[in-house]
């Protein structure tokens, strides 16, 4: 069965710090990895995904991500932190079984990050 | 990037009755789409997997019956919560997959039931 971990409940970083959300993952087959991010009282936002090709692969908002087979992970990073990067973040992996359309996603338990002045 | 619109953004209804919740994609066509739940600071738990034009596919636990699901159209789906109680009261999140799209998923804005 697929399934995603993110261990850190929190993560807490200064204004202008480079940042890392981590998450792992578990999968049968090719992994499809997403990062989405939530802001309160809101939707999910797309940021980047992993299907295939470079392992790192560069999102929204100058987010970027690393896909590492061998550790099973798929951190989220950002060179220089906002404020306004200060959100619900979530990993989540795409089921591909129902073909070219994939099946559903299977979310992380999310990351709260606090980026502060 | 893609729209989903969800409607309305917040609802309040009286126990016992039954309140009806939106999904549109707006830029393009679904033909599935999910519909999760959300408690505060927690991860979505999905609850139905919505297919156009057939029955929708529901989670372990969540009762069909209750939580009807209707995707009539390829850009479309409702989520009607039926003879509510204060313990339906929660984030209602929907989602479009995008077909060609790369395998992306798109979100709603989200609606918050209150069930009085």
């Amino acid at each position: 069965a697929q399934s995603v971990a993110q261990p850190e409940d929190q993560v807490n970083v200064a204004e202008g710090n480079p940042l890392t959300v981590k998450c792992t993952y578990s999968v049968s087959g090719n992994p499809y990895l997403f990062w989405y991010v939530q802001y309160p009282n809101r939707g999910l936002q797309f940021l980047l995904k992993y299907i295939t090709g470079d392992n790192l692969v560069k999102g929204s908002y100058g987010f970027e991500a690393e896909f590492n087979k061998s550790q099973t992970s798929f951190h989220l990073k950002k060179p220089s932190a906002l404020v306004s990067d200060s959100a619900l973040y979530f990993c989540a992996v795409r089921d591909p079984v129902m073909g070219n359309q994939g099946g559903k996603l299977i979310f992380g338990q999310g990351t709260e990050l606090s980026v502060k002045p | 990037g893609a729209v989903v619109s969800q409607h309305p953004s917040w609802v309040i209804c009286k126990s016992g009755t039954s309140v009806k919740i939106e999904c549109r994609s707006l830029d393009f066509q679904a033909t599935t789409m999910f519909w999760y739940r959300q408690f505060p600071k927690q991860s979505l738990m999905l609850m139905a997997t919505s297919n156009e034009g057939s029955k929708a596919t529901y989670e372990q636990g969540v009762e069909k019956d209750k939580f009807l699901i209707n995707h009539a159209s390829l850009t479309l789906s409702t989520l009607t919560v039926t003879s509510a109680h204060p313990e339906d009261s929660s984030f209602y999140i929907c989602s479009a997959d995008r077909q060609f799209s790369g395998n992306t998923i798109y979100f709603g804005e989200g609606s918050w039931l209150t069930v009085v």
